[in-house]
């Protein structure tokens, strides 16, 4: 079993959907918790990170973090086809040294 | 203030010759990964460098990579010799330190050097 499991997609959605992506985990020790963005051809970029429990809103961006699932959601709103892109979630263990742990990412593509 | 660096962007090899990569990281920044991303997967670390010290190469193939990263600031990596199943991404990424209670220390990533052995 992978650390992190993330659906690939293609996920398409319409121009002013709701998107909402998700990952799940199974180390315990994770209490950071991440989602990149990355275009095509381009290093990750930071969207949002999370310490521990709880929701972080940034603009159309909303990132729920649930321990005690052990499952992570970012949620767009209005979404726009600027948001294309694959959208990576990561996690970092507390335990021993910080390790960066990366989901596959989603391929989101929102149409206009 | 500018990003991580990183060259060459592309690079074409055949399966048992040797390859380098070079980073830059932004300026100051004491933490540098070398990350590789196969298409269709999420960055995997291959190596971890605080200032000029190696961290975390649990993940590095020691047979046939190594980095360094002389003096803390560039660093290298090198494959040799390259097989087949190296042809991905490879990515650089730098943050001021590493992640300490609820300090996250952002990582910054490079654009990449697209390996493609044939």
């Amino acid at each position: 079993q992978k650390e992190v499991e993330q659906d690939p997609g293609p996920l398409s959605v319409p121009e002013g959907a709701i998107v909402s992506l998700n990952c799940t985990y199974s180390n315990s020790a994770f209490q950071y918790f991440m989602w990149y963005r990355q275009y095509s051809r381009k290093g990750p970029e930071l969207l949002m990170y999370t310490y521990s429990s709880g929701n972080k809103e940034d603009g159309r961006f909303t990132a729920q973090v649930d321990k005690s699932s052990k499952y992570i959601s970012l949620f767009i709103r209005d979404s726009q086809p600027s948001d294309s892109a694959t959208y990576l979630c990561a996690m970092i263990s507390t335990s021993g040294t910080y390790k960066y742990i990366f989901g596959t990412g989603t391929r989101l593509k929102v149409l206009a | 203030e500018a990003g991580v660096a990183q060259s060459p962007r592309y690079k074409i090899i055949e399966k048992r010759q040797s390859v380098a990569f070079w980073c830059n990281p932004i300026s100051g920044h004491a933490t540098l990964y070398w990350y590789q991303q196969i298409l269709g997967q999420g960055p995997k670390l291959l190596i971890q460098f605080q200032n000029n010290g190696v961290v975390d190469d649990s993940q590095l193939p020691k047979d046939r990579f190594s980095a360094e990263r002389l003096k803390g600031v560039d660093s290298t990596l090198k494959i040799q010799p390259a097989k087949l199943e190296d042809s991905a991404v490879y990515l650089c990424a730098s943050s001021p330190a590493v992640p300490s209670g609820r300090t996250h220390n952002e990582q910054f990533f490079g654009p990449g050097t697209r390996l493609t052995v044939l």
